[in-house]
């Protein structure tokens, strides 16, 4: 059975920086496109970042030049690397694994609030 | 940039009872890259339909998905007490629309 399991959320402070990641079973990692998506307080999902299996990347507008996704095969781990944090940054992020035409799994999803 | 607008915002229906929601994209997608998504609060999304119209593994037949171009329709035949949350359509496994929220009436 496929599972993604998020971890490294917190409170982080304006400017900051944090390190999600996603831990993922019964699947190889770089097989799948595999996805980073948030939801702010009180928002809808909103997508942040995907990279492809072939391993390129691509990010929403909000979050380009400051978050950065990368995975590691040998560890089943997917990351999101983010800095510069703003407030509107603060959201449950989830990771999520599929395809082009659809995100078939989710982890449960990880909090993080940037603030002073 | 797609964007998908979704409507209505909110629906408020009783059990038993039949949704249609609409999700419209601002220029032609294709059907392969349009799948539907259920969240509840505190749990994670869940995959309902994707290319428009196939039902993901487990998922009841009372939901059923159509549409080309840019409108598409999640449909709900029968509404189960389980059923009410809010609904994502999303394209290319990037955009996402707004949400509709289906409340009990």
């Amino acid at each position: 059975e496929e599972q993604l399991v998020e971890s490294g959320g917190g409170l982080v402070q304006p400017g900051g920086s944090l390190r999600l990641s996603c831990a993922v079973s019964g699947f190889i990692v770089s097989s799948k496109y595999m996805s980073w998506v948030r939801q702010a307080p009180g928002k809808g999902l909103e997508w942040v970042s995907i990279i492809y299996s072939l391993g390129d990347t691509h990010y929403a507008a909000s979050v380009k030049g400051r978050f950065t996704i990368s995975r590691d095969d040998s560890k089943s781990m997917l990351y999101l690397q983010m800095s510069n944090l703003r407030a509107e940054d603060t959201a449950v992020y989830y990771c999520a694994r599929g395809d082009l035409t659809m995100m078939q799994d989710w982890g449960q999803g990880t909090l993080v609030t940037v603030s002073s | 940039e797609i964007v998908l607008t979704q409507s209505p915002g909110t629906l408020s229906l009783s059990p038993g009872e039949r949704a249609t929601l609409s999700c419209r994209a601002s220029q032609s997608v294709s059907s392969s890259y349009v799948a539907w998504y259920q969240h509840k609060p505190g749990q994670a999304p869940r995959l309902l339909i994707y290319s428009a119209s196939h039902r993901a593994t487990g998922i009841p037949d009372r939901f059923s998905g159509s549409g080309s171009g840019t409108d598409f329709t999640l449909t709900i035949s029968r509404l189960e007490p389980e059923d009410f949350a809010v609904y994502y359509c999303q394209e290319h496994s990037s955009s996402f629309g707004q949400g509709t929220k289906l409340e009990i009436k």
